[in-house]
């Protein structure tokens, strides 16, 4: 059975930094184009970006509130996702999510990140 | 960026059809938006229903479908269950990003 498990998330300053991981198993995690999803509380989805496979370039697009702060990282060897979120601000205070695209459909759970001082 | 309109709210009564809809501020949506819908209860992730405009993964109940309709993506929801109150979500890509909608919290009753 797919699954993904992110962690990572807690309680950060104001222009802190924070790595979120999310796990993967049961499916080929070095094929799959992988993606980050927030959710800041009692608010809808926010997509945050993507990695694609190495096959497919390993290439990354972000969401413009975040591009140049975040950056999306994988180990295949691994079979984990990364977020590196730096310059942390008060509005990326969220639940983020990983997940795969296409036919696979798969999400985390989640982990909490707040930012406040 | 553009911006992807849903219906905030919809109401079915249990057995009854719903189409919800995703819109895009760019103009007509097509397949090439690669339309995907998620499903998602209180307290719980977003699960996947529909990817790429009308396929659907295994967990997908029948009753659910999408497709592309007078320029909008579309989810329709035929013979609706009270399991299937929850917000719905769209989304849609462009070229280097990808961007929700707001979410339709749907109601059965």
């Amino acid at each position: 059975e797919a699954q993904l498990v992110e962690s990572g998330g807690g309680l950060v300053e104001p222009g802190g930094s924070l790595r979120l991981s999310c796990a993967a198993s049961g499916f080929t995690f070095s094929d799959a184009l992988m993606t980050w999803v927030r959710q800041a509380p009692g608010k809808g989805l926010e997509w945050v970006g993507r990695i694609r496979s190495k096959t497919d370039g390993g290439t990354t697009d972000y969401a413009a509130p975040v591009k140049g702060r975040y950056t999306i990282s994988r180990d295949d060897s691994k079979n984990t996702l990364y977020l590196q979120m730096n310059s942390l601000k008060t509005e990326d205070t969220a639940m983020y999510y990983c997940t795969t695209g296409g036919s696979r459909g798969y999400w985390g759970q989640g982990t909490l990140v707040t930012v406040s001082s | 960026q553009a911006v992807v309109t849903q219906e905030p709210s919809l109401t079915v009564s249990p057995g009854g059809t719903v189409t919800l809809t995703c819109g895009s501020s760019t103009g007509a949506v097509t397949s090439g938006h690669f339309p995907y819908w998620f499903q998602q209860k209180p307290g719980q992730a977003p699960r996947t229903l529909i990817y790429e405009t009308y396929n659907k993964h295994s967990w997908t109940p029948a009753r659910f479908s999408g497709s592309l309709l007078g320029g909008k993506a579309s989810l329709t929801l035929s013979g609706a269950q009270p399991e299937d109150e929850a917000e719905y979500f769209c989304i849609l890509s462009y070229s280097g990003a990808r961007v929700f909608g707001g979410g339709t919290k749907l109601t059965v009753l």
